[in-house]
């Protein structure tokens, strides 16, 4: 059965920490890893991840696969309160098929 | 304007009722989704369509219904509903000669009394 588990499913940390989030999984006919900020509402589109080892980076954003680990890891540096949503993790597989992890629900203190 | 629309955003219906929610979109896109989104559950996948006359079961199917009438137009019916059909309903779409990448609506809250 294919899944996808994220961790930790939330996290507290102060406004300017770095904080590291994960996403493994076990999938058949995987094609890329997607990553998605869920504020309030609808989840919007950060990095989709084909290829182990490059890392995409969007600012304080960065996320970087590693197929061998079949893993996934997305940093935020230098955090601040508007970062507070939630990040889902999801498997794009080749029968076109997405599987999201729950989900990693991450506050910011002021 | 939004590029993918949701109507109703809120409904309160009684268990029984029919209810269907209709998603929208102007981005051109040829894939459309369902998703169910329930607190600790992540996204679930409902049905999916990637063309008028594609139409395909996601993960959690049973109780919904979908009708594709138009390549903008993907709309998902409850003919019965029940009370554990409450949650946050996402439309999204894609584009398969571009990327993966899916554009999601801003979401309709059901809830089934």
């Amino acid at each position: 059965e294919d899944k996808v588990v994220q961790s930790p499913l939330s996290l507290v940390v102060h406004e300017g920490d770095t904080v590291t989030l994960n996403c493994s999984y076990e999938v058949t006919n995987f094609r890329s890893l997607l990553w998605y900020k869920q504020e309030k509402k609808a989840p919007t589109f950060l990095f989709m991840l084909t290829s182990s080892g490059i890392e995409k980076k969007s600012g304080r954003l960065s996320s970087i696969l590693d197929k061998k680990e079949l893993s996934s890891i997305l940093n935020i540096t230098a955090t601040q309160t508007g970062d507070s949503a939630i990040y889902l993790c999801a498997v794009d597989k080749r029968d076109d098929k997405i599987i999201f992890g729950k989900g990693t629900r991450l506050h910011i203190l002021p | 304007d939004a590029d993918v629309t949701q109507t109703p955003r809120n409904r309160i219906t009684k268990t029984g009722k029919r209810i269907m929610l209709e998603c929208s979109q102007t981005k051109g896109h040829d894939r459309m989704y369902w998703y169910r989104q329930d607190p600790g559950l992540g996204l679930r996948l409902i049905y999916y369509s990637f063309d008028v006359k594609d139409i395909n079961k996601g993960e959690i199917s049973d109780g919904y219904s979908v009708s594709r009438q138009a390549q903008a137009k993907f709309s998902l019916s409850l003919e019965s509903a029940i009370p554990n059909q409450t949650a946050l309903y996402f439309c999204a779409t894609s584009d398969r000669r571009t990327t993966d990448t899916q554009y999601f609506g801003p979401g309709t809250r059901l809830t089934v009394l």
